[in-house]
């Protein structure tokens, strides 16, 4: 499975967009990227997934270049609601199990 | 559909007692694993399945067994409790398909050995 890097905390204000990079250099053809959120006492909760350029969707950007080495999501306008940690996993869809990093701690403040 | 269930919600063991935590899904997922998450930490996988039947280990197997008699069901067996097992248990179940991979998990169970 190709390994992960992400920082390890991040802080915001409300309304602010934040960006969290993943880098992945080991990424294999086959691999997509996921990202998952995760509240205090909850499980994570899948948030976006994407294999090159860009996704988007109602809650999340998810930008990937050409080389797939790295990924960015991005949180446009956070709020309070969006203090979690944020995991970046990489595997292919044969895909029964991912193993989850330390993830990110995002919080985001008034 | 309730997606995924896991009981009980919260344990508490004495070193040595053996016991079982349950999941189901209800979203006919052939994938489900079990990862435990102690403070601080990420996931880590315990054991997965991709089929009823069929097991594999994941990163941190020992001191647990699992089965799959069943699609829905995936329980997760500690034989012989020690402190180091005091974590956060999910389970989770993996849709896959073409382009898409998503994986759904239960609320968790918190156990506590002492």
């Amino acid at each position: 499975l190709a390994k992960t890097t992400q920082p390890i905390s991040m802080d915001s204000y409300e309304g602010q967009e934040v960006n969290i990079t993943c880098s992945h250099n080991n990424i294999a053809t086959n691999d997509y990227i996921t990202w998952y959120q995760q509240f205090p006492s909850q499980g994570p909760r899948f948030i976006i997934q994407g294999y090159k350029t860009k996704v988007t969707n109602e809650v999340a950007s998810l930008f990937i270049p050409a080389d797939r080495k790295s990924s960015t999501l991005s949180l446009p306008r956070v709020s309070l609601s969006d203090t979690a940690v944020y995991y970046c996993l990489v595997g292919d869809n044969s895909g029964y199990a991912l193993n989850f990093g330390k993830g990110t701690s995002l919080l985001v403040t008034p | 559909n309730a997606g995924v269930t896991q009981t009980p919600k919260f344990q508490v063991l004495k070193t040595g007692q053996s016991m079982t935590l349950q999941c189901a899904q209800d979203m006919n997922h052939e994938y489900m694993s079990w990862y435990r998450q102690d403070p601080g930490m990420g996931l880590r996988l315990i054991h997965y399945s991709v089929g009823a039947g069929i097991t594999d280990q994941g990163e941190v197997p020992n001191g647990y067994n699992v089965s799959r008699s069943t699609t829905e069901d995936f329980p997760l067996r500690l034989l012989s409790a020690a402190p180091s097992q005091t974590s956060v248990y999910f389970c989770a179940s993996t849709t896959s398909g073409a382009n898409q991979e998503t994986q759904y998990f239960g609320p968790g169970t918190r156990l506590l050995v002492l």
